[in-house]
């Protein structure tokens, strides 16, 4: 068990471009969460996958943003035409379904800031 | 909708000493369930606690326990015997009942142990 992991952890960006981040889960956790967190601010939910399936999505989560787990294994997310206000810490988060047992582990985040 | 309110946006504690930090949700579910998480700075968040809103009995971990108030839906932290590594951001969280599995967490407290 190697944790969560993220990449990259740290993005500078234009307003303007696209950016992708990556998240790892901890093997066997088919549970996924993304949530933004801004300064001073808790973790925002924007999207959760079970297996490969996106099953709830915030309103947070605009036409620009984009969300994949392709073989219900790592997660992007994908930003297009970046804004000011989408600079935040971008957080991943796994769990395995033990009927309700279950416990979420964070990543360390991608840190976004747009320029 | 559901929401988390965390009314102390810093608290401090001498070490070795005792702090509560507060946490009030609404919801009409019946079955969810509450947890509070821990987030250094510049570290990922962990978990602290859980309590299920079925059990009657307040969690406890070590020298963190909870008291649960579910018709005054509130959820405190205790930390007993404080030490120099509690100091940390902690967010009160709510997940909603299996089903939809989302979370919302509350803007967290900061809290400050003195030496």
């Amino acid at each position: 068990d190697t944790g969560v992991s993220q990449n990259p952890r740290h993005k500078i960006t234009k307003r303007g471009q696209n950016v992708t981040f990556r998240c790892d889960p901890i093997s066997e956790h088919n549970r996924l969460y993304w949530y933004r967190q801004t300064l001073g601010q808790g973790p925002e939910f924007l999207t959760y996958f079970q297996n490969e399936a996106q099953l709830e999505k915030s309103r947070l989560l605009s036409d620009r943003f984009s969300a994949e787990r392709p073989k219900g294994s790592f997660s992007t997310l994908e930003i297009q035409r970046t804004e000011q206000g989408d600079s935040a810490m971008y957080l991943c988060a796994s769990q395995k379904d033990w009927g309700g047992q279950e416990t979420q582990y964070f990543g360390p985040g991608t840190r976004l800031l747009v320029l | 909708a559901q929401t988390v309110t965390q009314s102390q946006p810093e608290m401090s504690v001498q070490e070795a000493e005792t702090v509560t930090l507060s946490c009030t949700y609404d919801t009409s579910e019946s079955d969810y369930y509450l947890f509070w998480y821990k987030q250094p700075p510049s570290r990922q968040m962990i978990l602290v606690i859980r309590q299920e809103a079925y059990k009657q009995q307040n969690a406890t971990e070590n020298r963190f326990s909870v008291n649960f108030q579910k018709a005054a839906k509130s959820f405190s932290l205790k930390i007993s015997d404080s030490q120099l590594g509690d100091a940390a951001m902690y967010f009160c969280a709510y997940r909603s009942p299996p089903g939809t599995y989302k979370y919302i967490f509350g803007t967290g407290t900061r809290l400050k142990v003195l030496a």
